[in-house]
């Protein structure tokens, strides 16, 4: 599976956007990005997913490069219900389903 | 339910003692997921069914863990002769898709958090 690289930790002020970054240099042509987010005590959730043109959502915005080697995810206007580990995932369409996660960033967000 | 639950939220068991946990996926989603988390840590991936087949059990740590979805809806997730290293998050998730579908999104029980003393 092809491996995403996140950083660890990332601050941000409420009510301004916030860019997660991922790299995912060894991607293919067959998988997708997918992010998720785990809020403290609680399973990860479903926030975005796409494969070569940037999507938006309720929830969030996903910008990807066009060699497809990174994206990021973007919050237009953090909350503190924001505060979570946020993961980015490769998946092959198709497959199982199965998630291989990372270690995620964890995301902080100050009032 | 609307959603995935997972019981109990919570289980203490003493080294040696057999354990099982419960996940009742959303009505209707044909795939299954478990995954373990440790402290710190992002879920790693456990095995996966497709209704009542197993298809892939390739993260299961040892033949202690034993995992089972009879009737294709709820699963139960045995862990016998609990070791302290078993002590973690075992999160379902539950999925509508077959594989190849428009549902990518799986959706997560709050977990069992499990605690060998």
């Amino acid at each position: 599976d092809a491996k995403t690289t996140q950083p660890n930790s990332m601050e941000s002020n409420e009510e301004e956007p916030v860019h997660l970054p991922c790299n995912h240099s060894t991607i293919s042509g067959t998988d997708y990005i997918h992010w998720y987010r785990q809020l403290p005590s609680q399973g990860p959730e479903y926030v975005i997913h796409g494969l070569t043109s940037n999507v938006n959502n309720r929830m969030a915005s996903l910008a990807i490069a066009e060699d497809r080697k990174s994206s990021t995810l973007i919050l237009h206007r953090a909350t503190l219900r924001d505060a979570a580990v946020y993961y980015c995932i490769l998946r092959v369409y198709g497959n199982t389903g199965k998630l291989i996660f990372g270690q995620g960033t964890t995301l902080q967000v100050k009032p | 339910g609307a959603g995935v639950s997972q019981s109990p939220r919570y289980k203490v068991a003493k080294r040696g003692q057999d354990v099982a946990l419960r996940c009742d996926p959303i009505s209707g989603h044909v795939s299954l997921f478990w995954y373990q988390q440790a402290l710190g840590q992002g879920p790693e991936f456990l095995t996966y069914f497709q209704n009542e087949a197993q298809l892939d059990k390739s993260g299961l740590p040892s033949d202690r863990f034993f995992a089972e979805r009879p009737e294709g809806s709820v699963s139960t997730l045995k862990i016998q002769r609990t070791q302290q290293e078993d002590s973690a998050v075992y999160l379902c998730a539950s999925s509508l898709n077959r594989g190849l579908s428009v549902f990518p999104e799986a959706f997560f029980g709050q977990g069992t958090r499990l605690t060998v003393v």
